[in-house]
């Protein structure tokens, strides 16, 4: 089924510690983003990339970075992981054009100890 | 600083009742507004959105109401039913430049 895949589902981190946070589209999307999701804050835009090769920052960029190597993979990195980016992160992705619809993952549940 | 501000946070609607759902936004760069519908333990999907040269838009029982020089714009959910319980998020985009995304802080509808 086409679509697209974040791992891990969920992860218990120790602060201080890195760690990646997987998304991959096999839509051929262009367009893809980063949001982490917190009660009461909606969805809050972490970093995107429009094409592969380029980046940008979004809402709340710090302590986090991203790649975009190729169409298909967009990965989130914490270098040194902190209780406050414990939330639910959500990898999303659009295809050309911007009335094009986002489609998201199912999201992966970090906890910060 | 919130981009796009949605309110109600919360709303509890009798079945068969009116939802209204409104969010309000800033940049006039923005011109395509998507509502986004989430359900728990999953990710959101799209579930209607509009231009702003368009000032309503309606499938089935959603519509969109869209008031250009208010920048403002809200969704109304019509004959509610216990299967629309979810969370409901508006959002906003450019065609300008990085095509971000921002979306609102986020509905809880029961």
């Amino acid at each position: 089924t086409a679509g697209i895949t974040q791992a891990p589902t969920s992860q218990i981190l120790a602060a201080g510690r890195s760690m990646t946070l997987r998304c991959t589209q096999d839509m051929r999307h262009n367009a893809m983003y980063w949001y982490r999701q917190d009660l009461g804050l909606g969805l809050r835009l972490i970093h995107y990339s429009n094409t592969a090769g380029t980046t940008g920052k979004g809402e709340v960029p710090d302590g986090y970075s991203v790649s975009r190597a190729n169409t298909d993979d967009f990965p989130l990195t914490l270098a040194s992981a902190v209780p406050s980016q414990t939330s639910v992160y959500f990898c999303a992705s659009r295809g050309q054009g911007w009335e094009t619809e986002a489609f998201f993952g199912q999201g992966t549940r970090l906890t910060v100890v | 600083q919130q981009q796009v501000k949605q309110s109600p946070q919360s709303l509890i609607v009798q079945k068969g009742g009116i939802s209204i759902i409104n969010c309000a936004y800033e940049n006039t760069a923005f011109d395509y507004f998507p509502w986004y519908q989430q359900f728990p333990g999953k990710g959101p999907a799209l579930l209607i959105a509009i231009r702003p040269d368009v000032s309503e838009k309606k499938e089935g029982r959603f519509t969109i109401s869209f008031n250009k020089s208010a920048k403002q714009f809200s969704l109304h959910i019509m004959d509610s039913q216990p299967g629309d319980s979810a969370t409901y998020f508006c959002a906003a985009t450019t065609n300008t430049g990085f095509q971000k995304l921002v979306f609102g802080t986020g509905t809880r509808l029961l």
